[in-house]
């Protein structure tokens, strides 16, 4: 299975502040036929289930605002809140899908400095 | 509107059985590969199955092989979680969630409200 691995587990950011999530897959999620990454990014706040936020590493969903971005390699990625807002405090999972079984990052919390 | 609505989970004692459904509306349902998730209280998400188009491909986190038994019917667009065998870590809010319908590997763009299992004596 491909372990995905998430740093920090929480971090906490000044209004307006840019936070940075990292997610690291101990194999590649590239696959190498159509050159895409498999790698989703989600929200999810207390009691609601998760919200899809970024697939591909760095598509954004429909209507997700364009503060929220992804990048990555075959192996490292990063989502980032350029401009954190009240609303923007959740937990933000990173997953692979390019194998079965898919994999989730074990989290990171992000609250408001 | 995506709609996915869970149904069955409850309190059952260890070995014991329950049968979650998952009701679809607001797309073809036959079309995507659906999933079910997990989450115990204050964990992360984790990945118990998943079923294409047709019913004719499953399969299985190692956790839940040989116990648990996903299902469809596209006739009705419900999906099925049978969970036999059940233990306390099985414990957790499942979730079904949708593939995109594009893709056999795909992100989970909707999710339902989730469903509360809880194994204990």
């Amino acid at each position: 299975d491909i372990v995905m691995t998430q740093s920090p587990d929480s971090l906490a950011v000044s209004l307006g502040e840019r936070a940075t999530i990292n997610c690291k897959s101990s194999q590649s999620v590239l696959y190498s036929s159509n050159n895409k990454k498999y790698l989703a990014w989600y929200q999810q706040k207390p009691g609601q289930p998760p919200k899809l936020l970024i697939y591909w590493a760095s598509t954004r969903e429909s209507g997700v605002p364009d503060r929220f971005s992804g990048s990555g390699s075959e192996t490292d990625f990063t989502l980032t809140i350029t401009s954190l807002q009240a609303e923007d405090v959740a937990v933000y999972y990173c997953q692979q899908y390019v194998s079965t079984p898919p994999t989730f990052g074990g989290g990171t919390k992000v609250e408001i400095k | 509107e995506v709609q996915l609505v869970e149904s069955g989970g409850g309190l059952v004692q260890p070995g014991g059985s329950l049968r979650l459904s998952c009701a679809a509306s607001g797309f073809t349902f036959r079309s995507p590969w659906m999933h079910w998730v997990r989450q115990a209280p204050g964990k992360g998400l984790v990945w118990v199955s998943r079923i294409n188009h047709d019913g004719s491909s499953t399969a299985y986190a190692d956790s839940v092989k040989g116990r648990f038994t996903i299902s469809r019917d596209n006739a009705n667009n419900t999906l099925y979680l049978q969970m036999n065998s059940l233990r306390a870590e099985d414990t957790a809010v499942y979730y079904c969630a949708r593939g995109d319908p594009g893709y056999s590997s795909s992100w989970h763009a909707h999710w339902g409200q989730g469903t509360l299992v809880t194994v204990s004596s």
